[in-house]
């Protein structure tokens, strides 16, 4: 059964850092990972699909990464900002079902 | 730019009643589902949906849950006889291919009272 991982569970750092937030996955059979950001009490905003075939992904300030046979991906966020606060999950897609983990909350704080 | 749109966005009932959560879907995606998103855990899957047929589902999705396509833009998700426990967000997604990018609607919250 495939479970997703995420650390930290929760993330404060100062504006201007660039951070990394960690998502572990134990079945690497996957069609693709898709990193989201979710406001308090909002919907899911889509920010990277990975399909299995990439290593790596980028927009804007963010860049993704994905080592299938080891079961990691990484989400990198370059120079934070206020804006960025939020919890950041990712989802593995298994089959018909996108898998998520628990999330990391971020603060940026000015 | 296209965007999948849920309504009500809050819904309150009284345990035993019937809902039905409504989804309109990105208009050339093929493939719907429904996740629900209980207070303070993770977002679970409840079902997924395709050529007119639910092509796969959790063991959360019991015989009090349904889906339901009645016309070329709506997705549906009742709930027959609610239960305290079915207090959730609930979100609706699709996606154009079973491996492309999955996009969410805003959510529903459901209350059970």
């Amino acid at each position: 059964k495939q479970e997703v991982t995420q650390i930290p569970a929760a993330l404060s750092v100062p504006e201007g850092e660039n951070l990394v937030l960690n998502c572990s996955f134990t079945d690497s059979a996957i069609y693709n990972l898709q990193w989201f950001r979710q406001d308090p009490g909002k919907g899911l905003t889509s920010l990277l699909l990975i399909q299995s075939s990439q290593r790596e992904q980028t927009s804007g300030r963010l860049n993704a990464s994905l080592d299938k046979s080891s079961g990691r991906s990484t989400l990198y966020i370059a120079a934070s900002q206020p804006g960025d606060s939020a919890t950041y999950l990712c989802a593995v897609h298994n089959t018909d079902k996108l898998i998520f983990g628990t999330g990391t909350r971020l603060q940026v704080f000015p | 730019e296209p965007e999948v749109t849920q309504t009500p966005s809050h819904q309150v009932t009284q345990m035993g009643q019937e809902v039905i959560l409504r989804c309109v879907p990105i208009s050339n995606h093929l493939y719907f589902y429904w996740y629900r998103q209980i207070l303070g855990q993770k977002v679970e899957f409840l079902v997924s949906f395709y050529n007119n047929e639910i092509s796969e589902k959790s063991e959360i999705f019991d015989d009090q849950f349904s889906v339901e396509r009645p016309d070329g833009s709506n997705f549906t998700l009742k709930i027959r006889s609610t239960k305290l426990e079915d207090s959730a967000m609930y979100f609706c997604a699709s996606s154009e291919a079973v491996d492309t990018e999955a996009f969410f609607g805003q959510g529903t919250r459901l209350t059970v009272v």
